[in-house]
C-alpha cells in the first residue's frame, strides 16, 4: 500500500457542486498538507495542518476549506467548485520531528469542473 | 518568506546530451533543498536532497546537484540523459527551524528525444 493514499485520483464535477478530496497516510508523520499544481505555477499550498488541532491557510486558500479528522487523515473540500479550481491536488506529509527529509507526496487528484 | 526560481521552463535535449537545469533560492536562513521529478501521469518523487556537509550530492539515476551557498543555486545535472529522462523537474527549498513549509519552482519541463 501507498504510505499516502489519495481518493479519488480522478474526478469530473459541475460548477457549483460541493467535492470532497482525501487524503490518508500511514507514515505516522504529524503534518500533512494540500498542494495544487497549474501548468507554469508549480505547486501552490491551499492548507497545511501541524496536528489535529492545528490548521492555518496557505497561499491559496479561497474557495476551499479541510478537516484533520485523525493524524492520519486530512481532507480538502470545495464547497461551490468552479472551472478556475480545474487542477491537480497533491496531499503530502512530512515529521516535524527531523525535518529533514523532504515531503512524501500522493499520487493526486485529478480534478476537473466543467 | 522562501523563493524558489528555475529559470528554463522547458528544455529539449537529445539522448546523451549532458543536462543542467538551473535553480535560484531566495532565503535569509538555512535551509534544506530538493529536487523532485514528476513522469508524466505520475505523483511527485525524491530525485535528490541536501541537508548539510558535501554541496555536491548524488541521487537517484544518475542525477547530482551542487549546492552553491554564495549564489544560491541548486542546480540540478547529469553527464547523459536518456529518453526516460523525459518529465517535469522541480526544485524545492524549505527553512531548516521553524515551519517547514516546502517551496516550489515552477518546474522545467524537459523533453529527451530518442
Amino acid at each position: 500500500d501507498a504510505d499516502v493514499t489519495q481518493t479519488p485520483r480522478n474526478r469530473i464535477t459541475k460548477t457549483g457542486k460541493r467535492i470532497m478530496l482525501e487524503c490518508s497516510q500511514t507514515k505516522g508523520h504529524d503534518r500533512m498538507y494540500w498542494y495544487r499544481q497549474d501548468p507554469g505555477l508549480g505547486l501552490r499550498l491551499i492548507y497545511y495542518s501541524f496536528d489535529v488541532k492545528d490548521i492555518n491557510k496557505g497561499e491559496i486558500s479561497d474557495g476551499y476549506s479541510v478537516s484533520r479528522q485523525a493524524q492520519a487523515k486530512f481532507s480538502l473540500s470545495l464547497e461551490s467548485a468552479i472551472p478556475n479550481q480545474t487542477a491537480l491536488y497533491f496531499c503530502a506529509t512530512s515529521d516535524s520531528r527531523t525535518g529533514r527529509y523532504g515531503y512524501t507526496f500522493g499520487s493526486g487528484t485529478r480534478l476537473t469542473v466543467v | 518568506a522562501q523563493s524558489v526560481s528555475q529559470h528554463n521552463h522547458h528544455v529539449i535535449l537529445s539522448e546523451a546530451a549532458s543536462l543542467e537545469l538551473g535553480c535560484n533560492y531566495s532565503y535569509g536562513g538555512t535551509v534544506n533543498l530538493f529536487w523532485y521529478v514528476q513522469y508524466p501521469g505520475q505523483h511527485l518523487q525524491l530525485l535528490l536532497k541536501y541537508f548539510s556537509g558535501d554541496p555536491l550530492v548524488k541521487g537517484i539515476k544518475g542525477f547530482e546537484a551542487e549546492f552553491i551557498k554564495s549564489k544560491f543555486s541548486f542546480n540540478l545535472r547529469k553527464p547523459s540523459v536518456q529518453w526516460s529522462d523525459t518529465a517535469e523537474y522541480f526544485c524545492a527549498v524549505n527553512a531548516r527551524t521553524g515551519f517547514q513549509k516546502l517551496v516550489f519552482g515552477t518546474g522545467t519541463r524537459l523533453l529527451v528525444s530518442p
